[in-house]
């Protein structure tokens, strides 16, 4: 069974960067699939920051205006969530998950989130 | 970017009764469209996949179809772990869009 964990500070000040990583266990990062983060602010609803192929191709959420970095550790079987500038609008909770993926003469399309970590609150505050 | 808009925001159903809950995109996804649930406190769990294809372990009393624009989830008989927050996706683009959600909660 593929399982998600999130780890992370819970806490940033405003304008430092906040650091996520998410250890996959039950599958191998490498294998294939895209790997992703979505965020939920408290009481609101749920958006995509950016997804990472395990070759290295990325799409992040234009909405974050080049703040993002999504980096994958196959040694460790793993990947992480960098976002910088930090403000009280980045506060929610973080989830990462597992996006799959389908291949169709040679192009991989990516499809939907099959299984997600629990999640991690981060909160930004001083 | 496509924009997905879920209606009604929330729907107040019986047990036993049926849900149907719509999701709307500002341009055609085709059927790459998602359904996921939320519980309160818990992380979305995926229900339905390429607009309606249930998800391993979905009970089948959930269902979705539509294709393009216009998509439905249904929940034919709702039972009281069904009450949630519900979510639609699309991943036919980049930047993937999810819904506002609606909430399913007990009349």
């Amino acid at each position: 069974q593929v399982q998600l964990q999130e780890s992370g500070p819970g806490l940033v000040k405003p304008s430092e960067t906040l650091s996520l990583t998410c250890s996959v266990s039950g599958y191998s990062i490498s294998s294939g699939h895209y790997w992703g983060w979505i965020r939920q602010p408290p009481g609101k609803g749920l958006e995509w920051i950016g997804s990472m192929f395990h070759r290295g191709i990325t799409y992040y959420n234009p909405s974050l205006r080049g703040r993002v970095t999504i980096s994958i550790d196959t040694s460790k079987n793993r990947f992480s969530l960098k976002l910088t500038s930090v403000t009280a609008a980045d506060t929610a909770v973080y989830y990462c998950a597992r996006q799959r993926t389908q291949k169709i003469s040679k192009v991989v399309f990516a499809l939907e989130f099959d299984f997600w970590g629990q999640g991690a609150l981060l909160a930004v505050s001083s | 970017e496509t924009v997905m808009t879920q209606s009604p925001v929330t729907l107040s159903v019986s047990p036993g009764e049926r849900a149907t809950l719509s999701c709307r995109a500002s341009q055609s996804v085709t059927n790459n469209l998602a359904w996921y649930q939320q519980k309160l406190g818990q992380a979305p769990r995926l229900l339905i996949y390429g607009a309606s294809t249930r998800a391993t372990g979905v009970p089948p009393r959930f269902s979705g179809s539509g294709s393009g624009t216009e998509f439905t989830l249904t929940i034919s008989s709702l039972q009281s772990e069904d009450f949630a927050v519900y979510y639609c996706q699309q991943y036919d683009d980049w930047p993937l869009t999810f819904g506002g959600g609606t909430k399913v909660e007990i009349k």
